[in-house]
């Protein structure tokens, strides 16, 4: 069953514009959300992460939003760059667990149009 | 200073053969996983050690097997490859099996073809 639901699978967006992607979970003992960034032909690699006493956190024009109340939080990538283009993953996990509570959503291919 | 190592790269296999794939990492990190990664179903969690001489499954641990024999080194075996084992496999690691506190590095992945 999958816990965490990522959408949309795939984003088309024009260079300079916002881009987000969405993820909800189900289990509320998740604490920790991060989000993954996947180049062709490479490993996915952690971009980003929020725990949920905050509402939102950003580094540079990365930016999560995250809604407890919800269970949804998202990505914004703000001033969109061709070199974003990429899959990205979301996850949540509980902290102190065994690392078999890690749960990835189903990834969103996001494309920049130059 | 590789990170973590994957072979092969990638692999025609024909069904009902054995296979194992190969990871090593060289951060000294406790806890590995492999994952296998689908077309819309994501990165799902195959088997997991913690530490090293200890392992567990994950969501998908059925047809694969892994051993831990010392902190590098993480092979995954498909004792007798069947088509749906078709994907591309990543091998991660991270420093401790705390899933909440740690981020996992992952390798270039494999990609395996099963006929």
């Amino acid at each position: 069953q999958q816990q965490v639901k990522q959408s949309p699978q795939s984003l088309i967006v024009q260079k300079g514009g916002i881009s987000i992607i969405n993820c909800a979970y189900e289990n509320t003992a998740f604490d920790y959300f991060p989000w993954y960034q996947q180049f062709p032909g490479k490993g996915p690699a952690l971009l980003i992460a929020i725990r949920p006493d905050v509402s939102e956190k950003k580094e540079g024009r990365f930016t999560i939003s995250f809604n407890k109340s919800a269970k949804q939080f998202s990505l914004h990538i703000m001033d969109s760059q061709p070199g974003d283009s990429a899959t990205y993953f979301c996850a949540a996990s509980m902290g102190g667990s065994s690392a078999s509570k890690i749960i990835f959503g189903s990834g969103t291919r996001l494309s920049i149009r130059p | 200073i590789a990170g973590i190592t994957q072979a092969p790269t990638s692999q025609i296999l024909a069904a009902g053969r054995r296979m194992t794939l190969r990871c090593t990492q060289d951060m000294r990190h406790n806890a590995m996983y492999w994952y296998r990664q689908d077309l819309g179903l994501g990165l799902r969690l195959i088997h997991y050690s913690n530490t090293a001489g200890t392992t567990g499954k994950g969501e998908v641990p059925d047809g694969y097997s892994v051993s831990r024999a010392n902190t590098d080194d993480f092979p995954l075996t498909l004792a007798s490859a069947v088509p749906s084992q078709t994907s591309v496999y990543f091998c991660a690691s991270s420093e401790s099996g705390l899933a909440g506190a740690n981020e996992q590095f992952f390798g270039p992945g494999t990609r395996l073809t099963v006929l």
